[in-house]
């Protein structure tokens, strides 16, 4: 069991809006900041998304994030065939002193 | 260019020792924390723990507090994980990554896996 929630799947037609939720606790979302990693099939995670709406260079605007209070979002906008893929949250926790993992949420390009 | 670059995969029999290897280029090899993460066979990211390289104080999931051992070689610039005794669920892809700034989840970059299996 995750300390952070994501819901197991997302999908949507190219072009389509999918939205991910990741809901924490005060020790972890509510007091620190959010971050959004991709895993493609096969490869290690890459960041996508820091201080909660932040996205490092090379990453696409179609990508956004959002926090309030102790729940974030990861939305992704005109989706397209290559955002399939595997997308996890995470945060800083501090009551563990470390870091804490959604269980990911498969988004599918139907 | 920062990268992090991993020992290739393991198989090992349960009861046996192993040592990963990370070894780090690119940047100043104490200036940043290196984490281990954990990902079982179709599984989601664990946070196994992590290594400050300048004075080697680590700190563990307590999932995997006293099973697993992370260390460094600044001489190298290479962190390493080791079990002394391996179980069949130690089985996963493990990652290195370095954490871009301190108190936070911001993992970058990532290694690219070692595979390690556990099997009689």
């Amino acid at each position: 069991q995750s300390v952070l929630t994501q819901p197991p799947s997302a999908s949507g037609t190219p072009g389509q809006r999918v939205t991910i939720s990741c809901s924490g606790s005060s020790s972890n979302i509510g007091n620190n900041d959010v971050c959004w990693y991709q895993q493609l099939p096969g490869t290690a995670p890459k960041l996508l998304m820091y201080r909660d709406d932040q996205r490092p260079s090379g990453v696409p605007d179609r990508f956004s994030g959002s926090k309030s209070g102790t729940s974030a979002s990861l939305a992704i906008s005109g989706l397209r065939s290559e955002d399939e893929a595997d997308y996890y949250c995470a945060a800083w926790d501090d009551s563990l002193s470390g870091v804490v993992f959604g269980g990911g949420t498969k988004v599918t390009v139907l | 260019e920062v990268q992090l670059v991993q020992s290739g995969a393991e198989v090992k029999k349960p009861g046996e020792s192993l040592r990963i290897s990370c070894k780090v280029s690119g940047y100043r090899f104490t200036t940043y924390w290196i984490n281990w993460v954990r990902q079982m066979p179709g599984k989601g990211l664990e946070w196994v723990g992590r290594i400050d390289p300048s004075d080697s104080y680590t700190k563990y999931s307590p999932s995997f507090q006293g099973h697993v051992s992370i260390s460094v070689d600044k001489s190298i610039s290479t962190v390493y994980l080791q079990w002394n005794t391996l179980k069949a669920s130690d089985t996963a892809t493990y990652y290195c990554a370095r954490i871009v700034v301190t108190g936070t989840g911001r993992f970058d970059p990532w290694g690219q896996g070692t595979p390690v299996t556990v099997s009689s």
